[in-house]
C-alpha cells in the first residue's frame, strides 16, 4: 500500500523559512516523479513543484527562486525548502506521487498534507 | 492552460445523475485530463485519468468523457459518499493546472 506522510509544517513569520518533508513507502520511490501541490484555506489546488528521480526539478512561477525541491532516494523522502515566505504561501501542502517516471503524469496517490501558516 | 469548471455548485439528491463540466482555454494535449475527488479535511483522490480511464478501485458509476477543450465527469447515480468537491487537472502542458472545482452538495 502506498503511503505518503508529510511533516514539518507550522507557523512562520513573513520572510522566514521552513522545510517540509514527505516520507514515502509501499512503492519503489526511485521509479517515480514526486511533487508538491498546495491548497490555500477554502481555495482550490495549485501545483507547486516536481522532481524526477534523475534530479530534474520544476517549479510554478509563484515559487520559483524561493522554494527548492529535493529528494533523498536512500531515505525515500521528498523535501520542500521554502524561503522568503509570504502570507499567500499559507496553505496545506500535499505530497503527491506521480503515475510514472517522466512526463506526462497525473497524481495517483496523495499524502494527508501539512499546514504551513505564514503570519506575524 | 486555464481550466474552467461549471457549475460552481451542483445541488442534487442521492440517486440522481451528476454532470460536471471542465473547459480548457486551449486544447489539452492527447486528452491528458484527470479528475479528482476531495472530501472535507481529506486529500484529493484520483478518479479518472486520460479523460476517460477509471483509476484503480473507482466504482463504474463514475465516468469521464470529452476531448480537445471540453471534458465531462458523470456520476450516474449519486451515492451519499459522492457528495464532495471535484477538480479537473490537465497534465499535457506545463505548468500542470487545476480547475477551480465543482462542489456537489445534497439538495
Amino acid at each position: 500500500e502506498v503511503q505518503l506522510v508529510e511533516s514539518g509544517g507550522g507557523l512562520v513569520q513573513p520572510g522566514g523559512s521552513l522545510r517540509i518533508s514527505c516520507a514515502a513507502s509501499g512503492f519503489t520511490f526511485t521509479n517515480y516523479v514526486m511533487s508538491w501541490v498546495r491548497q490555500a484555506p477554502g481555495k482550490g489546488l495549485e501545483w507547486v513543484s516536481a522532481m524526477s528521480s534523475g534530479s530534474s526539478t520544476y517549479y510554478a512561477d509563484s515559487v520559483k527562486g524561493r522554494f527548492t525541491i529535493s529528494r533523498d532516494n536512500s531515505k525515500n523522502t521528498l523535501y520542500l525548502q521554502m524561503n522568503s515566505l509570504r502570507a499567500e504561501d499559507t496553505a496545506v501542502y500535499y505530497c503527491a506521487k506521480a503515475s510514472g517516471s517522466s512526463w506526462p503524469y497525473y497524481f495517483d496517490n496523495w499524502g494527508q498534507g501539512t499546514l504551513v501558516t505564514v503570519s506575524s | 492552460i486555464v481550466l474552467t469548471q461549471s457549475p460552481g455548485t451542483l445541488s442534487l439528491s442521492p440517486g440522481e445523475r451528476a454532470t460536471l463540466s471542465c473547459r480548457a482555454s486551449q486544447s489539452v494535449s492527447s486528452n491528458y485530463l484527470a479528475w479528482y475527488q476531495q472530501k472535507p479535511g481529506q486529500a484529493p483522490r484520483l478518479l479518472i485519468y486520460g479523460a476517460s480511464s477509471r483509476a484503480t478501485g473507482i466504482p463504474d458509476r463514475f465516468s469521464g468523457s470529452g476531448s480537445g477543450t471540453d471534458f465531462t465527469l458523470t456520476i450516474s447515480r449519486l451515492e451519499p459518499e459522492d457528495f464532495a468537491v471535484y477538480y479537473c487537472q490537465q497534465y499535457g502542458s506545463s505548468p500542470r493546472t487545476f480547475g477551480q472545482g465543482t462542489k456537489v452538495e445534497i439538495k
